[in-house]
């Protein structure tokens, strides 16, 4: 059974960073690309960032590039998104997802159930 | 820049009738278009992914067709649980996921 568990969130000031983590299990992590979705509170689904299987080759939406950063560790099985700059406009639900293959263009066909960043003062 | 539009926003329905939601490009491009039903408080799930194919263990009632900057998805008798919020998302070049639309109990 495919599981993803996001870890990370919480309350950050404006101009902050904070890390996310994602630990995924229940299929081989390195044949699947993965990315990140955030849902501001009562908004739409935005795509936020996707890394290929091996790690060597990501994209950022460009309302976060330069201010994020998508990495994965493939002995670890985890993914991560590390966030400085931070925004109050990036305050969301983080979502953790599995692409649908390796490399572009994919689907994702499982998401983590979520986690919540807040940016205020 | 890729815009994907749907409509209508929210639709009002009962159980057992059908249900079409549209989904519109800003430009023409690729069929690599997907739909996703989000619950309250859940995570997004896939239904569709092609425009057309549905994911596993997606009742048949859920269909997706469509071409060029427009798509479809149907449900064509609408189950209790199928009153949620449904996003169509382009995943070739720009990732962009729709506005949504609401499907609620008339």
């Amino acid at each position: 059974e495919v599981q993803l568990l996001e870890s990370g969130g919480g309350l950050v000031q404006p101009g902050g960073s904070l890390g996310l983590s994602c630990a995924a299990s229940g299929f081989t992590f390195s044949s699947y690309g993965m990315g990140w979705v955030r849902q501001a509170p009562g908004k739409g689904l935005e795509w936020v960032s996707d890394v290929t299987g091996s790690g060597a080759d990501t994209d950022h939406a460009s309302s976060v590039r330069g201010r994020f950063t998508t990495s994965r560790d493939n002995s670890k099985n985890t993914l991560y998104l590390q966030m400085s700059s931070l925004r109050a406009e990036d305050t969301a639900v983080y979502y953790c997802a599995r692409a649908s293959t390796v490399y572009r263009p994919y689907y994702f066909d499982f998401w983590g159930q979520g986690i919540l960043v807040t940016v205020s003062s | 820049e890729f815009m994907l539009t749907q409509s209508p926003g929210t639709l009002s329905l009962s159980p057992g009738e059908r249900a079409t939601l549209s989904c519109r490009a800003s430009q023409s491009g690729s069929n690599d278009l997907a739909w996703y039903q989000q619950k309250p408080g859940q995570a997004p799930r896939l239904l569709i992914y092609k425009t057309s194919s549905r994911a596993t263990g997606i009742p048949d009632r859920f269909s997706g067709s469509g071409s060029g900057t427009d798509f479809t998805l149907t449900i064509s008798r609408l189950e209790p649980e199928d009153f949620a919020l449904y996003y169509c998302q382009h995943y070739g070049s720009s990732r962009t996921f729709g506005q949504g639309t609401k499907v609620e109990i008339k």
